[in-house]
């Protein structure tokens, strides 16, 4: 079994939608957890960084994480053509190992 | 503010010669270094991570190697290219102490032909 799981889709959605981005991942001790933007042929780009359970908002973006279910979601509001990059979430236990999804493809259709 | 660079940015090889990339961090000091390897639809792979100069842990056995020559600069090099290992490569830091978040470069994007 996979430590972090990520459905790769794609998922395109109409220009003003809200977007639903998932990982869920096996190994309890995960307690720091991330959100990366990446466009093409780029670095990935840290959207989002969320320290144990709970919400974390920034603009149009949402971080939620259910350690309980282990299990964490990336909200993007009126979403925008801007929007449209592949999205890794990555999480840690602390130390010098993070763990990554394999990405989902996000395009938002004008 | 911290910035990381790398270089260069797009690299085309033949199978058999040399490679050194080269990555380095500015805004902060005795950060975590890493190295990984972005395949379409597979992830990140860690190659290398460093906690500091000279010391270097692979994750992965191949015919890459890694060096920290100074604080905040991270080389990956290899003596003779194979075909796979072709790839988009990317440096990263994060803080020596509480490392809970990753900062990724720009990346390099290697072709062997």
């Amino acid at each position: 079994q996979k430590e972090v799981e990520q459905d790769p889709g794609p998922l395109s959605v109409p220009e003003g939608a809200i977007v639903s981005l998932n990982c869920t991942y096996s190994n309890s001790a995960f307690q720091y957890f991330m959100w990366y933007r990446q466009y093409s042929r780029k670095g990935p780009e840290l959207l989002m960084y969320t320290y144990s359970s709970g919400n974390k908002e920034d603009g149009r973006f949402t971080a939620q994480v259910d350690k309980s279910s282990k299990y964490i979601s990336l909200f993007i509001r009126d979403s925008q053509p801007s929007d449209s990059a592949t999205y890794l979430c990555a999480m840690s236990a602390g130390g010098n190992q993070f763990y990554f999804g394999t990405g989902t493809s996000l395009t938002v259709i004008p | 503010s911290q910035t990381i660079h790398q270089w260069p940015a797009t690299l085309v090889q033949p199978v058999g010669s040399p490679l050194s990339l080269e990555c380095t961090v500015e805004g902060t000091s005795n950060p975590n270094l890493y190295w990984y390897r972005q395949a379409a639809g597979r992830g990140l792979q860690l190659l290398f991570y460093s906690v500091g100069i000279g010391q270097i842990s692979s994750e992965v056995p191949q015919n890459l190697s890694a060096s920290r020559p100074q604080d905040r600069q991270f080389i990956l090099s290899s003596k003779k290219l194979l075909l796979s290992d072709s790839g988009f490569y990317l440096c990263a830091w994060s803080k020596g102490l509480a490392a809970n978040e990753q900062f990724f470069g720009p990346g390099t994007r290697l072709t062997v032909l």
